[in-house]
């Protein structure tokens, strides 16, 4: 399957702790999203690349938040310091630069924050 | 403020019947619209754009969308739903190329 994928798919972590999840793109998308997605709400938008550059962070939720796309190829979203509130759906998504931003997600990881 | 509204949570309809999903949008400029639908532990799938063009806009599975600048709404239609189109629909509006804007969601039951 050739598809976007998340790993891990659930997280289970208890408050204070620092949490690392992966996104592996397309291959032949150059463009990553990382979005939240919380019960009975539709995506929330967090950051973007294009190739390993970084476009739009400003929407990251807290300086606690990071993400890197070191090669231009897989992706890591961090959190750190984790609270309850951060227990969500995270959703990562690529695109490629012809494909005027239509996305192609994966299956999110579930974070638990306990 | 830049913003998308599905102002149903809910939409019940008859299999064989037509259906809409409504949205409407507050943003700046000239954005892309999309449709996206997601399934039961299944990730969101693409439906359908508007880009530019026609304000028509024919997608995945039979469904169409209709943009309406005057009305800042691009509502998600089909002629005639299936039990199987039952799931969670989403509008997304992207009014800078960077950024992405999602609806609620509008939870579509189709009953046999």
């Amino acid at each position: 399957d050739t598809g976007v994928s998340q790993n891990p798919r659930h997280k289970i972590t208890k408050r204070g702790q620092n949490v690392t999840f992966r996104c592996d793109p397309i291959s032949e998308h150059n463009r990553l999203y990382w979005y939240r997605q919380t019960l009975g709400q539709g995506p929330e938008f967090l950051t973007y690349f294009q190739n390993e550059a970084q476009l739009e962070k400003s929407r990251l939720l807290s300086d606690r938040f990071s993400a890197e796309r070191p090669k231009g190829s897989f992706s890591t979203l961090e959190i750190q310091r984790t609270e309850q509130g951060d227990s969500a759906m995270y959703l990562c998504a690529s695109s490629s630069e012809a494909g005027q931003r239509t996305e192609y997600f994966g299956p999110g990881t579930r974070l638990t924050v306990t | 403020a830049q913003s998308v509204a599905q102002p149903e949570d809910q939409v019940n309809v008859a299999e064989g019947n037509p259906l809409t999903v409504k949205c409407t949008y507050s943003v700046s400029g000239n954005p892309y619209l999309f449709w996206y639908v997601q399934y039961p532990n299944r990730g969101l799938q693409f439906l359908l754009k508007y880009i530019t063009g026609d304000n028509l806009v024919k997608g995945s599975y039979g469904f169409e969308a209709e943009f309406n600048k005057s009305q800042t709404s691009f509502h998600l239609k089909k002629p005639s739903a299936l039990v199987s189109d039952s799931a969670l629909y989403f509008c997304a509006v992207s009014p800078l190329r960077n950024d992405m804007r999602f609806g609620a969601g509008t939870r579509l039951t189709v009953k046999p």
